[in-house]
């Protein structure tokens, strides 16, 4: 069965340093998608992505962050200049026209 | 106002119990998921409905959009069934979910 995955599976970073959390989505699937989970929190919306460019992103999606589809396989969250704050457990997912999302395993990222 | 509500918060049941986990939500959604989070983090799909009600072997899940309700029930509960559940609706515009807090589910043999 087709799966969404996602490498690392887990990251850990100092604070300041670049992150690049990479995703491999499902193949004929055209929205994407990352949300992350901080620790004992629920999961947030950060951005989707359609048709080669961002379709939504929330307010934690800053100018710090920003997404990528570099070769049609993959999809990448990048974090410039990390802070403490950004560790939490990030999920990507993917989906077909209709809205069902796949959930990759999810890469856990720590900023010390 | 948190935009989408679920409740119980934590739930403890015995083996074989029926359960049910409600969920209400303020959004204009397309579809809502109720998503399986098992310890380690794992998300999984359990259902996508956006009218009536879908069975999956002991899972049951409906909808009452105009409501702005959906449950989650769970027949002959098992240990292997302990897991969070999250009841997700999906915006009408991009598909971004927008979750719930989860009800952490215990089943005890």
């Amino acid at each position: 069965e087709p799966e969404v995955t996602q490498t690392p599976s887990h990251q850990v970073t100092q604070m300041g340093q670049e992150v690049i959390l990479r995703c491999v989505p499902i193949s004929n699937h055209l929205y994407f998608y990352w949300y992350r989970q901080i620790l004992g929190q629920k999961v947030e919306f950060l951005v989707s992505f359609y048709n080669n460019e961002i379709s939504e992103k929330s307010e934690i999606f800053d100018d710090q962050f920003s997404v990528e589809r570099p070769d049609g396989s993959n999809f990448t969250l990048k974090i410039r200049s990390t802070k403490l704050e950004d560790s939490a457990m990030y999920f990507c997912a993917s989906s077909a026209e209709g809205y069902e999302q796949y959930f990759g395993p999810g890469t856990r990222l720590t900023v010390t | 106002k948190n935009e989408v509500e679920q409740s119980p918060q934590n739930l403890t049941a015995q083996e074989g119990e029926f359960i049910t986990i409600n969920c209400s939500y303020s959004v204009g959604i397309s579809a809502l998921h109720w998503l399986q989070q098992h310890p380690g983090g794992g998300i999984v799909s359990l259902f996508m409905l956006s009218s009536g009600k879908k069975k999956h072997g002991r899972l049951i899940a409906t909808i009452n959009i105009q409501e702005k309700h959906s449950s989650l029930h769970i027949t002959a509960s098992h240990p292997r069934d302990s897991a969070v559940y999250i009841c997700a609706p999906g915006s009408s515009n991009t598909g971004k979910l927008i979750f719930g807090q989860g009800t952490t589910l215990q089943v005890k043999p």
